[in-house]
């Protein structure tokens, strides 16, 4: 069993939509939860960061964890096109000094 | 301006002939790492090092090695590439690894 999990996709919905991406993980010391964005060849960059459990807000991003489940969660609201790319979640812990990649899902946004 | 510099952008080799990919990050972290991305198996940590001289393996380590002599460059090293190693590779920095990660804009490389 991987580490963290999470559906490749392709996720495709409409402009506006609400998006909903997720990861589950296995390892209870995971503490710091992060997002990254990576847009067609680029490298990722962070969208998200949160700190154990709870939610996150920044503009039409939130991110959400909860510990108890071993699940986090981005929502991206009002879809656009220009959120077409793929979504990384990233964790790590104080029992480690890796950062924990999921595989990625490829988002499309079309118009 | 902050960023991670890896060089070369693309590379194709022949099997067995060593090569360096470098890497060079301006923000003065500690933490360095490098990763390969697959599909369908993201992104996969390859070594890492949390500061001068201290390198150790991620989850990938088999035929590649690495260097940490200065604070702003970490090597990445493949001695005898072979064509399973073909990937895009991708360097990143940060000053731990709960902290954000800048990553280099990647390697494609491709092993004949």
């Amino acid at each position: 069993q991987k580490e963290v999990e999470q559906d490749p996709g392709p996720l495709s919905v409409p402009e506006g939509a609400i998006v909903s991406l997720n990861c589950t993980y296995s390892n209870s010391a995971f503490q710091y939860f992060m997002w990254y964005r990576q847009y067609s060849r680029k490298g990722p960059e962070l969208l998200m960061y949160t700190y154990s459990s709870g939610n996150k807000e920044d503009g039409r991003f939130t991110a959400q964890v909860d510990k108890s489940s071993k699940y986090i969660s981005l929502f991206i609201r009002d879809s656009q096109p220009s959120d077409s790319a793929t979504y990384l979640c990233a964790m790590t812990g104080s029992n480690t000094d890796k950062l924990i990649f999921g595989t990625g899902t490829r988002l499309q946004v079309f118009p | 301006e902050a960023q991670v510099t890896q060089n070369p952008r693309y590379l194709i080799t022949v099997t067995g002939k060593k090569l360096t990919v470098t890497c060079s990050q301006n923000m003065n972290h500690e933490y360095m790492s490098w990763y390969r991305q697959d599909p369908g198996l993201g992104l996969r940590q390859i070594y890492y090092s949390m500061n001068v001289e201290v390198t150790d393996k991620g989850d990938v380590p088999e035929g590649y090695k690495v260097s940490r002599k200065e604070k702003r460059n970490f090597p990445l090293i493949l001695e005898s590439p072979s064509p399973n190693q073909t990937s895009l590779y991708f360097c990143a920095s940060s000053f731990g690894p709960n902290t954000e990660a800048f990553f280099g804009q990647g390697t494609r490389l491709t092993v004949v």
